[in-house]
């Protein structure tokens, strides 16, 4: 098993700019997640899914959007790129249903310039 | 919603010694207390947990307890050493129809050789 993947790993965008994260799992796990991460911060939710077609907000989601039209991929989308959105981005899932093991990817640095 | 709080930010230690990280939260529904390592560079994996229906837990040199009456648990790592340099986030899993981790902001654990 791969586990939980994302692409790319590192990324430079320009202000205004528009890309695409894509994290992909292959443990047939329901939820999934987008995470950012900065100094000092922690990690803070931008968006989750509880299963294919759903969608819900975390603590951070303005300037994101996220789609998950397959159960094994979560796509997460900066439309028009901000430098505040520098950062790393961390995909995570787990099996749902009940609380179990969160699995991480090993994370996108994206920097907006 | 969830709230968790995670003391110390920063603890440094001589190799030998033990740590102690501490963590509280809000929801008293929440159910499961996991704890991540995230080594620098790399993505957070979880290195214990604990439910609710259990006070304590130990794995090898690390243990964690979990008082649902005050609402907090700890994470205790003996015998430290170097490789345990890393930070360490605290998590907590609401219950009922909450599906998402809550992190503390993590504590930056240096042991000293």
């Amino acid at each position: 098993n791969a586990g939980v993947t994302q692409t790319p790993k590192f990324r430079v965008l320009k202000t205004g700019q528009s890309m695409t994260l894509l994290c992909a799992q292959d443990m047939n796990h329901e939820y999934m997640y987008w995470y950012r991460q900065d100094p000092g911060m922690g990690l803070r939710l931008i968006h989750y899914s509880v299963g294919e077609g759903t969608t819900a907000k975390g603590e951070v989601p303005d300037g994101y959007n996220v789609s998950r039209l397959k159960k094994q991929n979560f796509l997460l989308g900066l439309e028009s790129a901000a430098p505040s959105q520098t950062s790393v981005y961390f995909c995570a899932s787990n099996r749902g249903g009940t609380a179990s093991e969160q699995y991480f990817g090993p994370g996108t640095r994206l920097t907006v310039t | 919603g969830e709230n968790v709080e995670q003391h110390p930010s920063t603890l440094s230690v001589q190799e030998g010694d033990s740590a102690v990280i501490k963590c509280t939260y809000s929801d008293s529904a929440s159910n499961y207390f996991p704890w991540y390592k995230q080594e620098l560079g790399k993505r957070p994996q979880l290195i214990i947990d604990i439910r609710s229906n259990v006070g304590e837990k130990k794995d090898q040199r690390i243990a964690v307890t979990l008082n649902k009456t005050a609402k907090h648990f700890s994470l205790h790592i003996t015998e430290t050493q170097p490789e345990d340099s890393a930070v360490y986030f605290c998590a907590a899993w609401g219950g009922g129809s909450n599906y998402k981790l809550t992190f503390g902001k993590g504590t930056l654990l240096t042991v000293n050789p």
